[in-house]
Parts: structure tokens; sequence; C-alpha cells
């Protein structure tokens, strides 16, 4: 089956500087790659997402890049602010989607 | 659109009781739906893919007897556990496809809290 690797586990900043989540997976029939962010005892929420045709794909400060060949995708997330502090989980979804374990990211102000 | 809820959002047990969690497409059919297992500070754990009118495909190490599903209308699937015992005390999220969104996008449902005594 699928296997989603994501790194780093936490990740803390400044605001106002630039977070990189990476994520790697091993199954080539993955075609789709969302990001979620979850904040504590809620539900994830899409942020952004990319499907295996397209290489990159931004949405004003978060951006995704794909690189199909060596099987990996990260999440950029520029001008971070405080409110973006939470758990971000990639997947890699092929019918279903596996996640990775997660990073928690702290903005520090 | 594509709003999930769940029901209830927590509830409390004793240990050997069954408790039953309703997931529901508010405003789209829902081809597929999935039942996550999250454990604190973990990621989510798929348990089961369940398609209306079929039998749940349920994830290696998952016991179907004990994780009753079923996807009985395209806008409502159930998750029952049966004689739950503290172990089974988790975050419980079922998430749905269908709606406006792409054809591979999920929307997830806001969580139940299972808490065995």
């Amino acid at each position: 089956g699928e296997n989603v690797e994501q790194h780093p586990s936490t990740l803390s900043v400044q605001e106002g500087d630039s977070a990189v989540i990476k994520c790697t997976y091993s199954d080539s029939a993955s075609n789709y790659f969302p990001w979620y962010k979850q904040e504590l005892g809620k539900r994830p929420q899409l942020i952004i997402d990319i499907r295996s045709n397209v290489g990159e794909k931004k949405d004003q400060r978060i951006a995704v890049t794909l690189n199909k060949t060596a099987k990996h995708f990260s999440l950029h997330i520029t001008e971070t602010q405080p409110e973006d502090s939470a758990v971000y989980f990639c997947a890699a979804t092929a019918g279903k989607s596996t996640f990775g374990d997660g990073t928690t990211l702290t903005v520090k102000p | 659109g594509a709003v999930v809820s769940q029901h209830p959002s927590w509830v409390i047990c004793k240990s050997g009781t069954s408790v039953k969690i309703e997931c529901r497409s508010l405003d789209f059919q829902a081809t597929t739906m999935f039942w996550y297992r999250q454990f604190p500070k973990q990621s989510l754990m798929l348990m089961a893919t369940s398609n209306e009118g079929s039998k749940a495909t349920y994830e290696q190490g998952v016991e179907k007897d004990k994780f009753l599903i079923n996807h009985a209308s395209l806008t409502l699937s159930t998750l029952t556990v049966t004689s739950a015992h503290p172990e089974d005390s988790s975050f419980y999220i079922c998430s749905a496809k269908g709606g406006s969104g792409s054809y591979n996008e999920q929307f997830f449902g806001p969580g139940t809290r299972l808490t065995v005594l």
C-alpha cells in the first residue's frame, strides 16, 4: 500500500518568515495530493491541493510543488502569521488517501 | 456547499456498550464516505471506505465485526463501535466525496470524540 512520510514533525518560525513542509510517497498510482490544516480538536481543513498532471500551484501565501518522478511534494507558506500555527497534514490519494504524520507549525509573533 | 455533519460530537459510554456515530452529507450526495480514527497528536488513520449500498472495505488491522459501518443512502453513513473498551477511546472523523469539489476532494465532518470508561 501507499506510504507517506512527512518532515519535519515540528517547525517553529518567526512571523513573516517562510515555512516549508515536505512529503514523500511510494505509490506511483497516487494522483491527487491535498494538504490539510488542523487546529486542536477540529476537523482537517483543505488548504491547497495538486493533481499529478501539475507541477506547481499557488494560492496567495500558500504554494505546493510536486515532483512526480521523485515522488515528493512540498507545501510552502510565505509571510507566515501567528494564525498559521496549526498541525499540517499532507496526503497522497489513489482512490483513498494516506496521510503523513503531520507537522506542528508554530509561528512566533 | 459540501457540508458534512457528524453526530454526536462527543460521547462518553461505559465499557461493553455500543456507540453509533452518524455522518451526513448535508447538501450533496456522497458517492463514497471514509471513516478515520485519530489519536491525540497523531495522524488520521483510515479505518474503512464505504460506498452507498455496498459493504465497507476495511483497512488491514481494523476489525469489521467491532466497527460496523452502514452506508444506507447517499447522504448517511454510520459507524457503530460494538462492545466498546477504553482502548477504543479516540477521535473519529468521517469524510465524504462528492459535491462541488473535484472528484478527489474529501469533505470532513467535525469529528466525534469517544471516551469509554
